[in-house]
């Protein structure tokens, strides 16, 4: 059981490229979860969905785009890359249906994104 | 403010010794989640507390939820090295736990053999 694989761990990127970073999960999840994570800054939401074809916006989703086609797929889509872009990006997702709804988020192992 | 401040930011201690890490804010919130991080890896769910007062154990790991449910702490019993992580803790965003965080700036631990 492979959980949530995010692709890939480490981009080096210049200013004003583009890319998208890939997450996918195989447990079945409703909720998934897009978060950033910056030294002593702890994580911030950017994206979420509660399911397929649903997206919002979280805390700061400015120059980030998601799609959610399927139950198992949510990847983050940077538009024109900024230095304030470098982070750590983590993917999450949650089961949050009736009986399973724990509250506990399962993470990715991470995608190291550095902007020059 | 939502906000969750955590202290200490940084800790060093020797094997053997005892830790409390904090975790507050000024509002009240519904439940709180302590998770840890370990290096290049995502973090990983160790508890969570909902009930104002509540006391969980986890092996040495012994989490509190205050009374008036607007802080937490963590406690660590005779710190092991494979204790060393950043350790987040996290309230919902609103009313209900749907997993959208507010975290806080975590706390890195560091345990010397």
């Amino acid at each position: 059981n492979a959980g949530v694989t995010q692709t890939p761990k480490f981009r080096i990127l210049k200013i004003g490229q583009s890319m998208t970073l890939q997450c996918a999960q195989d447990m079945n999840h409703n909720y998934m979860y897009w978060y950033r994570q910056d030294p002593g800054m702890g994580l911030k939401l950017i994206y979420y969905s509660v399911g397929a074809g649903i997206t919002d916006k979280g805390e700061v989703p400015n120059g980030y785009n998601v799609s959610r086609s399927t139950t198992e797929d949510f990847p983050l889509r940077l538009e024109l890359a900024a230095p304030s872009q470098t982070s750590v990006y983590f993917c999450a997702s949650s089961p949050f249906s009736g009986a399973k709804n724990t509250g506990e988020l399962f993470f990715g192992e991470g995608s190291r994104l550095t902007v020059l | 403010t939502q906000l969750l401040e955590q202290s200490p930011q940084f800790l060093s201690i020797q094997e053997g010794e005892n830790l409390t890490v904090y975790c507050n804010s000024s509002s009240v919130f519904s439940s709180l989640q302590w998770y840890r991080q370990e290096p290049g890896e995502g973090p990983v769910l160790l508890v969570t507390v909902v009930t104002g007062g509540e006391v969980k154990k986890l092996k040495r790991l012994t989490f509190q939820f205050g009374d008036a449910r607007k802080d937490s702490s963590l406690h660590i019993t005779a710190a092991q090295p494979g204790d060393t992580g950043l350790y987040l803790c996290a309230r919902p965003r609103g009313s209900s736990n749907t997993g959208k965080l507010i975290f806080g700036q975590g706390t890195t631990l560091q345990v010397k053999p």
